[in-house]
């Protein structure tokens, strides 16, 4: 079946606008999940979906930073006023269930470069 | 303090060879501890869950020891498709569902 998909796979941006990256998780899967990865790193928890409702959004570094899922599927993560620190792989996950050893299932991430 | 570190290597070893990994974590609450494998460029893929009584899935055994708060990954038989990096991950105890990762543990398996 499909796994998760993410668009754009690349975006270049110029410093000061803002980006819109969707995810569209494994159909039926209950918990979302975004992360950020930087090189060399693991991913590092940007926030947290449970059906529609963002459970928990302590991971997104500033409030330039905002995700939503309005109908507990598809989901898109925003930056406003974007800056060269933001450059990053981000990724995001689904899991079909939300509970204490959930298998999680990235996409190919979307590559930002912020110039 | 990182919530979550691993040597990251690269850790060079032969076909067939038996290499292992430790990882520790900083919370003595942590809850659920996984072992995830990346492959260059690739997006994360879970490898295995490790459980208290720790579990063994093939050529691969992962191990937990609370009590130094560490886990390990013991691959035994080195393939050259083992070749990635082995990431350590984390929740904690009354919010599973915020993951830490650690940054990976390269491994290089060479004919």
């Amino acid at each position: 079946g499909a796994g998760v998909s993410q668009s754009p796979r690349y975006k270049v941006t110029k410093r000061g606008q803002d980006v819109a990256l969707r995810c569209d998780p494994i159909s039926g899967h209950v918990s979302l999940y975004w992360y950020r990865q930087a090189l060399g790193q693991g991913p590092e928890f940007l926030t947290y979906f449970n059906y529609e409702a963002q459970q928990d959004k302590s991971g997104l570094p500033n409030d330039r930073f905002s995700a939503e899922r309005p109908e507990g599927s598809i989901s898109t993560l925003t930056i406003q006023r974007t800056e060269q620190r933001d450059s990053a792989m981000y990724r995001c996950a689904s899991s079909l269930y939300s509970g204490e050893y959930n298998e999680q299932f990235f996409g190919p991430g979307t590559r930002l470069t912020v110039l | 303090r990182k919530e979550v570190e691993q040597d990251p290597g690269p850790f060079n070893v032969p076909e067939g060879a038996t290499v292992a990994f430790n990882c520790t974590y900083s919370n003595s609450a942590s809850q659920s501890f996984f072992w995830y494998r990346q492959d260059c460029r690739k997006e994360p893929k879970l490898l295995m869950s490790v459980y208290s009584s720790g579990n063994e899935d093939g050529r691969f055994t992962a191990q937990l020891n609370r009590a130094s708060q560490y886990i390990s990954l013991l691959i035994r038989d080195s393939k050259l498709s083992d070749s990635a990096t082995y990431l350590c991950v984390v929740n904690w105890e009354g919010n599973f569902n915020k993951f830490y990762f650690g940054s990976g543990t390269k491994l290089n398996v060479k004919p």
